[in-house]
C-alpha cells in the first residue's frame, strides 16, 4: 500500500469552530490533493499542491484553506466549520513525474459539523 | 477543463466481460486517460491509464479510440468484488500543474 495516512479518521465538531485535517505521506511524492465526497456524489477537488508552499484551488475551494510547509504533510483547514462542510474528505498523492503516474488515495476522514 | 461523460449505472453478470464506456470529446493531445474505482466505504483505487495505445494490466484493459475522443475499460471476467463506482478521468496539465478532477462515474452492479 502507498504510504498515505489521513488523520483524524473521524471527527465531530461544532459550527463555527476551526478544524484541521492532516494528510501525511512517506513516498516523497510531489502532488497532493484534497477532495470531498458527499452522499451519492463523486469526488470534488478542493485544493491541490504541486510542491512545498505551492498550492492551487480546485472546484470547491470556498471556505477551505491549505498549507504545505514540508513535502510529507498537506493540511486542510476549515476556518469556521459549517454544516454544509459535513462530508467525507479524501487525500491523494501522485509522484508527479509526468501525467503518466497514478494517484493513491487515503482511507478518508469523516467530518460531521453539528 | 476537459470533461468526461459516463453512463450513471451498468449491470453485468458474474464471470462475464464488462465494457465500461467513457466519452471525452474535448481531450487534448497530451491528456492522459485514467480510470479509478471506488469500492463501498473506501477511497478510490487506481485501475489503469493510457495515452494513445491500448493498455493491459492485471486488473483490466483499456481500449482507446483512434481519435481519442472515447475509451472503454474492459473487465475480462467480472466478479462480485468488482462491484464499485468506476471513474474515467482526464489528467491534464494546467500550466505545468496537474489537476486530477473526477466526474460522476458509473456504478457497476454485478449480478450473481
Amino acid at each position: 500500500d502507498a504510504g498515505i495516512t489521513q488523520s483524524p479518521r473521524h471527527k465531530v465538531t461544532e459550527t463555527g469552530t476551526p478544524v484541521t485535517l492532516r494528510c501525511h505521506q512517506t513516498e516523497n511524492h510531489r502532488y497532493m490533493y484534497w477532495y470531498r465526497q458527499d452522499p451519492g456524489h463523486g469526488l470534488r477537488l478542493i485544493h491541490y499542491s504541486y510542491g512545498v508552499k505551492d498550492t492551487d484551488k480546485g472546484e470547491v475551494s470556498d471556505g477551505y484553506s491549505v498549507s504545505r510547509s514540508k513535502t510529507e504533510d498537506f493540511l486542510l483547514t476549515l476556518e469556521s466549520a459549517t454544516s454544509s462542510q459535513t462530508s467525507v474528505y479524501f487525500c491523494a498523492i501522485r509522484a508527479g513525474t509526468g501525467l503518466n503516474t497514478e494517484a493513491f488515495f487515503g482511507q478518508g476522514t469523516r467530518l460531521t459539523v453539528v | 477543463d476537459a470533461k468526461t461523460t459516463q453512463p450513471n449505472s451498468m449491470e453485468s453478470n458474474e464471470e462475464e466481460p464488462v465494457h465500461l464506456p467513457c466519452n471525452h470529446s474535448t481531450i487534448s493531445g497530451t491528456d492522459y486517460i485514467h480510470w479509478y474505482r471506488q469500492l463501498p466505504s473506501q477511497g478510490p483505487e487506481y485501475v489503469i491509464h493510457g495515452l494513445t495505445s491500448n493498455v493491459n494490466n492485471r486488473m483490466a484493459s483499456l481500449a482507446i479510440a483512434e481519435d481519442r475522443k472515447s475509451s472503454t475499460l474492459i473487465l475480462h471476467r467480472a466478479t462480485l468484488r468488482d462491484a464499485a463506482v468506476y471513474y474515467c478521468i482526464l489528467l491534464l496539465s494546467n500550466f505545468g500543474n496537474e489537476k486530477l478532477t473526477f466526474g460522476t462515474g458509473t456504478r457497476l452492479t454485478i449480478i450473481p
